[in-house]
């Protein structure tokens, strides 16, 4: 298995330029996060999702849209590029929480994409 | 609201024991984790702890929980250049189905 893969590795986009980021996992799971870090912010959560078909906004949602088409894609879309969009971008999955909470909850990261918007 | 406090650094020498330290704010977390992340990778888990237990040990690490003042810590023993890595603590409040992170803790392993 190939885990939670991300495409593509680094990117360089001009203000105003757009771009999607694709996320894909292999496992099945029905929760796809991304999450975006910068230096001393430690994880930022954008949008997530609880299935196919759905999204829902996370802690840092503002110039970002997210869709989940397919269960196994999550992509993350930039209309129009800000400095302030510069980060290092992450996705992850993970299947639902435990209603019992008698188990531990992983999420599954992928490697990440470097953006620098100049 | 839930927050989860790190300091952002630690420098150890090898082979000496490293502590790193996270309180948190949400006493409904059932489990409470540490996350690893080496340099240009993602996260992956490291360790959870269940939140009934006081220490957990698993070879060169031991989780401490202090249910009481919310505090967590990890500690390396016998401290290697390979664990040179940023760590992170989560929780998972019953509230939320999602985990909520701390900044991060940069560990950096000097020989």
């Amino acid at each position: 298995n190939a885990g939670v893969t991300q495409t593509p590795k680094f990117r360089v986009l001009k203000t105003g330029q757009s771009m999607t980021l694709l996320c894909a996992q292999d496992m099945n799971h029905e929760y796809m996060y991304w999450y975006r870090q910068d230096p001393g912010m430690g994880l930022r959560l954008i949008h997530y999702s609880v299935g196919e078909g759905t999204t829902a906004k996370g802690e840092v949602p503002d110039g970002y849209n997210v869709s989940r088409l397919k269960k196994q894609n999550f992509l993350l879309g930039l209309e129009s590029a800000a400095p302030s969009q510069t980060s290092v971008y992450f996705c992850a999955s993970s299947q639902p929480r435990d209603r019992g909470l008698l188990w531990p909850y992983e999420q599954y990261f992928g490697p990440g994409t470097r953006l620098t918007v100049t | 609201g839930e927050d989860v406090e790190q300091s952002l650094f630690l420098s150890v020498r090898e082979g000496d024991s490293s502590v790193i330290n996270c309180t948190y704010t949400d006493s409904s977390s059932t489990y409470l984790y540490w996350y690893k992340q080496e340099p240009g990778a993602g996260l992956q888990l490291l360790t959870y702890i269940f939140s009934n237990m006081d220490m957990k040990q698993d070879q060169r690490l031991t989780v401490l929980l202090n249910k009481k003042d919310k505090h967590l810590s990890l500690r390396i023993a016998d401290t290697q250049t390979g664990d040179s890595a940023i760590y992170f603590c989560a929780e998972s409040p019953r509230s939320q189905g999602n985990l909520i992170f701390g900044k991060g803790t940069k560990l950096s392993v000097k020989p």
